[in-house]
């Protein structure tokens, strides 16, 4: 299985700054995602981080908002930009095709409070 | 859209009981079935996986049950323990292969089982 780490685990900030999530995977893999989720709600993908270009989002996410980077196998970052309360919320991280497999893990998520 | 339908959105079961939480889905494409745990705080974990080719798999006390023309899967747990208690999440995605698809997940059940 593969252990992905996320940072922070959590962060309280104010409105209308930025915060970047860090993801680091321990081994190369094919594909990267993150997902929000609200409290007792269910997962709700943002976007698929592409290592080397553009990542693609899900209807309703923007790049400008979301800004997302995937310089290789293991790392992504995601930036939620100019924040509001609305924001507040889980932010996950996952990864998908380590040594080849279909299975989808996940972080351990970052709580984000805006106030 | 909703891809993934689940129910019940809480169960409520006692120690050494059977926990059954019901999925349906429309999209014939999709191939692959996980179902993931997730404790509060924490990034939701693979429990058990189905493919399409088998109508029942089974992992110590957890047991997928597939019925590919009713397009319906479902999670058992048989001799429910306390400390399965959990927010359980169905999935479905397509695209095997080399290209993994996304994850389109369920709303979520949340397991409360009494000792």
């Amino acid at each position: 299985s593969a252990v992905i780490s996320q940072k922070p685990s959590r962060d309280i900030c104010q409105r209308g700054t930025s915060l970047t999530i860090q993801c680091q995977v321990d081994s190369q893999v094919t594909m990267m995602f993150w997902y929000r989720q609200q409290p007792g709600q269910s997962l709700t993908l943002i976007a698929t981080a592409n290592q080397g270009s553009e990542a693609t989002y899900e209807s309703g996410f923007v790049i400008d908002k979301f800004p997302i980077s995937r310089p290789n196998l293991t790392f992504s970052t995601l930036t939620v930009s100019n924040m509001s309360p609305e924001d507040s919320s889980i932010y996950l991280c996952s990864a998908a095709g380590l040594a080849g497999l279909d299975t989808q893990y996940f972080g351990p998520g970052t709580r984000l409070t805006v106030l | 859209q909703q891809q993934v339908k689940q129910s019940p959105q809480s169960l409520i079961v006692q120690k050494g009981g059977i926990s059954i939480i019901n999925c349906a889905y429309e999209n014939t494409a999709f191939d692959y079935f996980p179902w993931y745990q997730q404790f509060p705080g924490k990034g939701p974990a693979l429990l058990i996986a189905i493919r399409p080719d088998v109508s029942e798999k089974k992992e110590g006390r957890f047991t997928i049950s597939f019925n590919k023309s009713a397009k319906q899967f479902s999670l058992h747990i048989m001799d429910s323990q306390p400390g399965d208690s959990a927010t359980y999440f169905c999935a479905a995605s397509k695209d095997r292969g080399s290209t993994l698809g996304r994850l389109y997940f369920g709303r979520g059940t949340q397991l409360t089982v009494w000792p």
